[in-house]
């Protein structure tokens, strides 16, 4: 069970180059999230998807574009990369419960990403 | 404006020695805290949800508790394999409504327990 598996681990861009992250989840979770940690900051919430087809902003969503075509899957597509984009990058994923919140439960292990 | 903050930044613990880490917010309408422990390298694994004052959660040598204005992870004869940073988590009743992952996180605290 691989559980939250994200793509690549690292990578280095030059200011405006463009890539995209992969997220791949294993276990049929609803929910899907990309946060970004940056050192002397907590965790913040870039795009999250509620469901196959749908996507919605975060609380830094600017810079950054996701697609949720299949459900197992979540992309955050960078456009034109900036040095303020240098982060480290974390997929999430959350089962559905009626009646409840649920959380983000499980994470990635992270993407590493320079701007240079 | 709703906010987590931490203390202390840093604990550092010999082993078997108890104590507790703290979480004190600020927020519109408490709508769950969360405790997740994240190992240098890795994502945040999650640890515990509190939903309301007086709630407690055991997990073997952590126990969470909330109060109506901050939580402790308190750490019971902690062993080396504790060492990770413990964040905390809480959502607020101003974005309750929207994502639910949109969680307000503190900065951490990175606990280390020697041998």
């Amino acid at each position: 069970n691989a559980g939250v598996t994200q793509t690549p681990k690292f990578r280095v861009l030059k200011t405006g180059q463009s890539m995209t992250l992969l997220c791949a989840q294993d276990m049929n979770h609803e929910y899907m999230y990309w946060y970004r940690q940056d050192p002397g900051m907590g965790l913040r919430l870039i795009h999250y998807s509620v469901g196959e087809g749908t996507t919605a902003k975060g609380e830094v969503p600017d810079g950054y574009n996701v697609s949720r075509l299949k459900k197992q899957n979540f992309l955050l597509g960078l456009e034109s990369a900036a040095p303020s984009q240098t982060s480290v990058y974390f997929c999430a994923s959350s089962r559905f419960e009626s009646g409840t919140l649920v959380p983000p439960q499980h994470f990635g292990d992270g993407t590493r990403l320079s701007i240079l | 404006e709703d906010q987590v903050t931490q203390s202390p930044e840093a604990l550092r613990l010999q082993e078997g020695e108890s104590s507790s880490l703290n979480c004190s917010y600020t927020v519109s309408g408490l709508r769950g805290l969360f405790w997740y422990r994240q190992d240098p390298g890795k994502g945040p694994e999650f640890l515990f949800t509190l939903y309301s004052a007086g709630e407690e959660k055991e997990k073997e040598r952590l126990k969470a508790t909330l109060t109506k204005k901050e939580s402790f992870l308190h750490i019971t004869a902690p062993k080396p394999e504790d060492s990770a940073t413990y964040l905390c988590a809480v959502r607020s009743a101003m974005n309750y409504g929207g994502s639910q992952g949109n969680l307000i996180f503190g900065k951490g605290t990175k606990l280390s327990v020697k041998p």
